[in-house]
């Protein structure tokens, strides 16, 4: 069974504040993903990355920084959190394979909420 | 203009009855198209996928595309409340990047 598990479920934290959202996968997937999902927008792109030290910017990634220092496990930096940046957070993994509709299994999602 | 545009309801049925949850999409280009379920509280899974046009059944599901008219439809037969999700639909971008729906709330009443 594919696993996707973030470190938080719900975090809290002030304007201002760096803060490191985690995902780690257990299927040895090439791909992760951040995405955030807010009401009426759907899920939006943030960054991924296909490999170790590999990254590339999705739709939104302004204010946002990302690390992959091993296969498994993909890190997401609000460098100086902001009230708009309260969202849920979703990460997602999936094999980098000849198909290009590859699924994508995501974890249950972080609520971010800045004060 | 979205590309991908979806209704976000709520969409109250009772139970039994047939749903039909949509999508319209404004590239022409976009050949994969899928539906993903979530739960409250939990992250999106997938459903169902199709290629190009026609239709695809999994069970009580269906997924239908209409390349022509550019509009996607899952259709859910005898719904039953542990059917009681958002679903969103999503489409493979020029980029291989997935192009989501803003999900739709499905309820269906016992």
């Amino acid at each position: 069974d594919v696993k996707v598990t973030q470190s938080s479920r719900y975090l809290v934290k002030r304007t201002g504040e760096k803060v490191f959202l985690e995902c780690v996968q257990d299927m040895d997937h090439e791909n992760m993903f951040w995405y955030r999902q807010d009401p009426g927008l759907g899920l939006r792109l943030i960054y991924f990355s296909y490999d170790v030290k590999m990254k590339e910017k999705g739709d939104i990634p302004e204010g946002y920084s990302v690390s992959r220092e091993k296969k498994e496990r993909f890190s997401l930096i609000l460098e100086s959190a902001s009230t708009n940046q309260t969202s849920m957070y979703l990460c997602a993994s999936s094999f980098f394979g000849q198909g290009v509709s590859d699924e994508q299994f995501f974890g249950p999602g972080t609520r971010l909420t800045v004060l | 203009q979205k590309e991908v545009e979806q209704d976000p309801g709520p969409l109250s049925v009772p139970e039994g009855a047939i749903v039909s949850l949509n999508c319209t999409y404004s590239n022409s280009a976009f050949q994969y198209f899928m539906w993903y379920r979530q739960y409250s509280r939990k992250g999106p899974e997938l459903l169902m996928y199709t290629y190009s046009s026609g239709n695809k059944e999994d069970g009580r599901f269906t997924a239908q595309v209409d390349k022509s008219s550019k509009y996607i439809s899952l259709f859910i037969r005898d719904s039953q409340p542990s059917d009681s999700a958002t679903y969103l639909c999503a489409m493979l971008g020029s980029n291989y990047q997935l192009i989501w729906g803003a999900g739709t709330k499905l309820i269906i009443k016992p």
